[in-house]
């Protein structure tokens, strides 16, 4: 079937604007996980969903951060009121289930950039 | 604190062999990814260990000693199509992953 998907691709934001990410999983995996990565950097782990339900947020950066799943599914991560330092790629990845060793598949990532 | 280390890049040439060591200090042990990532592309998934030893597929093997902290990604046979990053990333008491920077790996001719 098909793979991750996220949407945008690409996007140019002025800072102070709200942001919103969109990641579709491999149907069937209810882990879904969201990462950062900024040029030459490792992955940000940001959170991190089991079904609709978020067990562990600890990563988002601050309250500006926000993720939502539902139906077991899609997840769109927002970002209010952008900042330059949000500049980064975003990733998605998901995997059958959380909580154990389940390789973890990845979407192409949203490219975020914040003028 | 939880740490993934890992050089920050390497040059080999086609045809050679490469290895990219990864020590790390982590809350726990639930086994180790390795994954690769191509620029301007997603990661992939190329190993799991979490007994110690040596796991091989194609001209891709991993190691892990889990007393060391320590777990090495040899490459075989280069070839240009292998110039990318690796990412080592560790599975903690959690079930989360905590990533390395990656390792930058240069072929040349």
């Amino acid at each position: 079937g098909a793979g991750v998907s996220q949407s945008p691709s690409n996007k140019v934001t002025e800072k102070g604007k709200d942001v919103e990410l969109r990641c579709d999983p491999i149907s069937g995996h209810t882990a879904l996980y969201w990462y950062r990565q900024s040029l030459g950097q490792g992955l940000e782990f940001l959170i991190y969903f089991q079904g609709n339900s978020a067990p562990d947020k600890s990563g988002l950066p601050s309250d500006r951060f926000s993720a939502e799943r539902t139906g077991g599914s899609v997840s769109t991560l927002t970002i209010q009121r952008t900042q330059q330092e949000d500049s980064a790629v975003y990733l998605c990845a998901s995997s059958l289930e959380g909580g154990g060793p389940y390789e973890q598949y990845f979407g192409p990532g949203t490219r975020l950039t914040v003028t | 604190g939880q740490n993934i280390d890992q050089p920050t890049e390497m040059t080999a040439t086609e045809g050679a062999i490469v290895q990219i060591n990864c020590t790390y200090q982590t809350s726990g042990f639930n086994g180790l990814f390795w994954y690769q990532q191509h620029a301007g592309e997603a990661p992939t998934f190329l190993s799991y260990n979490v007994l110690d030893g040596l796991e091989e597929k194609g001209r891709f093997s991993s190691f892990l000693s889990r007393s060391k902290g320590y777990s090495y990604l040899l490459l075989k046979e280069l070839q240009m199509k292998d110039s990318a990053s690796y990412l080592c990333a560790v599975m903690d008491s959690n079930y989360q992953l905590i990533w390395g920077a990656g390792t930058k790996l240069i072929i040349k001719p």
